[in-house]
């Protein structure tokens, strides 16, 4: 069984870096798929960061590109996320996830695993 | 970015009840839709893809229809554990994955 837990810190400062990690257990993510990040602010929907490729290959979401690094580790089979200048407006719950492209499309992805999500509130 | 556009925002219904939620996109998606459930606390997960299919795990009266701009998630007969706010993503762009911004299934 796949599982994905999320790590890193609770409370982070306006303008400095967000830092998590995600660990994936019952998969190696050097096998395949891709995976990423997601978040949603309290109370509202859902955002697409981007994901990462065991190769390196990323894609990341052209809102936040600027300000986005996804990156992997397939030694310890995990990945991690860095959000930079951060905001009050970057307070949300942080889900890692696995992405996956259905069976006759070229492109594209759904989540078909999602970590439990780590709340992350930016403060001073 | 494609923009979806779910509708209701909310619905209130009862166990035994058909639900019907709408999800439309800002252009033609082909069938490159997605559904999801949230319950509270917790993480999404997966119902249908491409419009229609059912993912792995998920009950038969779950269904999906629709393609291009328009798509339909249907609960034939609401069961108490069905009481989530739903979610569909577009994954027809290469650019961005977008999510509409979620119909809420309440207790009438």
């Amino acid at each position: 069984q796949v599982q994905l837990q999320e790590s890193g810190p609770g409370l982070v400062k306006p303008s400095e870096t967000l830092s998590l990690t995600c660990a994936v257990s019952g998969y190696s993510i050097s096998s395949a798929y891709y995976w990423g990040w997601l978040r949603q602010p309290p109370g509202k929907g859902l955002e697409w960061i981007g994901n990462i490729y065991h190769s390196g290959n990323t894609c990341y979401n052209p809102s936040l590109k600027s300000r986005v690094t996804i990156s992997v580790d397939t030694s310890k089979n995990q990945f991690s996320l860095k959000l930079s200048s951060v905001t009050a407006a970057d307070t949300a719950v942080y889900y890692c996830a696995r992405h996956s492209r259905p069976a006759g499309y070229s492109s594209g992805w759904t989540v078909d695993y999602w970590g439990q999500g780590t709340l992350v509130t930016v403060s001073s | 970015d494609i923009q979806m556009t779910q509708s209701p925002s909310s619905l209130s219904a009862s166990v035994g009840d058909r639900v019907t939620i709408t999800c439309r996109a800002s252009q033609g998606i082909s069938n490159s839709l997605a559904w999801y459930q949230q319950k509270p606390g917790k993480a999404p997960k997966l119902l249908l893809y491409a419009a229609s299919r059912l993912a792995s795990g998920v009950p038969s009266r779950f269904s999906g229809s629709g393609s291009g701009t328009d798509c339909t998630l249907t609960i034939s007969s609401l069961q108490p554990e069905d009481f989530a706010t739903y979610y569909c993503q577009q994954y027809y762009s290469t650019l961005a994955l977008t999510f509409g911004g979620g119909t809420k299934v309440e207790i009438k």
